[in-house]
């Protein structure tokens, strides 16, 4: 499959704090999904994105698609104790070879 | 809700083994994945399926097989375990290509 780096690995923040984690690819992308897994949990599907510059919000979630579809970023807002966990990104490129990126873990510290 | 059942959550066995994971959705998805998740790895595909009777391999299927006889069944199979298959197996569906995945709890597998 394709290559997608997601970074940072690891990001520890103070409760309220924001965060931000990004996806970037070398190729065009159709589309990126953004997944969160809990500690011990499964991967869950947060939202997808499809057209250039694309920006959706969940709540204290915001995600966007750059305009040259390449990159795509999720920020989250004053960061909560529930909002722990390992933020994942899967790039689609048209084929059947669906690549995840490496993950982001957040630690939120009370 | 999409249900995605792995059928077991923990599993040992030993090294030469011959081991078999199941997944069952139960939503009618074309699309069925295996994937491992190795801490600082991330998820990496092994094999995934469009259809049933077809395979196509992901980006580490060396080791693995799998088996794809009825839509809502797609089996892994470790043909002879080794201790460097020791990993959490997550097993994944989806309608269509490049919609959402829907994933199963997982199966932590340990060889020894």
């Amino acid at each position: 499959g394709q290559q997608v780096m997601q970074i940072p690995q690891y990001q520890h923040v103070q409760e309220g704090e924001d965060f931000t984690t990004y996806c970037n690819s070398s190729t065009t992308l159709s589309n990126i999904q953004w997944y969160k897994q809990r500690p011990g949990g499964h991967p869950v599907f947060l939202i997808q994105l499809v057209k250039s510059g694309e920006v959706k919000k969940q709540k204290r979630l915001t995600f966007q698609f750059g305009e040259a579809k390449k990159n795509s970023s999720l920020h989250i807002t004053a960061t909560q104790t529930t909002d722990v966990g390992t933020y994942f990104c899967w790039a689609g490129a048209g084929s059947y070879q669906l690549t995840f990126g490496k993950g982001t873990k957040l630690s939120v510290i009370p | 809700d999409v249900k995605v059942t792995q059928s077991s959550r923990y599993l040992v066995k030993r090294t030469g083994e011959k081991v078999f994971l199941e997944c069952v959705q139960d939503m009618d998805h074309e699309n069925m994945f295996w994937y491992r998740q190795d801490p600082g790895l991330g998820l990496r595909l092994i094999y995934f399926s469009y259809d049933v009777k077809m395979k196509e391999k992901g980006d580490i299927p060396e080791g693995y097989s799998v088996s794809r006889e009825k839509k809502e069944r797609f089996s892994l199979i470790l043909e002879s375990a080794s201790t460097n298959q020791t990993s959490m197996y997550l097993c994944a569906s989806s309608y269509r290509t490049n919609e959402k995945l829907f994933f199963g709890s997982g199966t932590q597998l340990s060889v020894l």
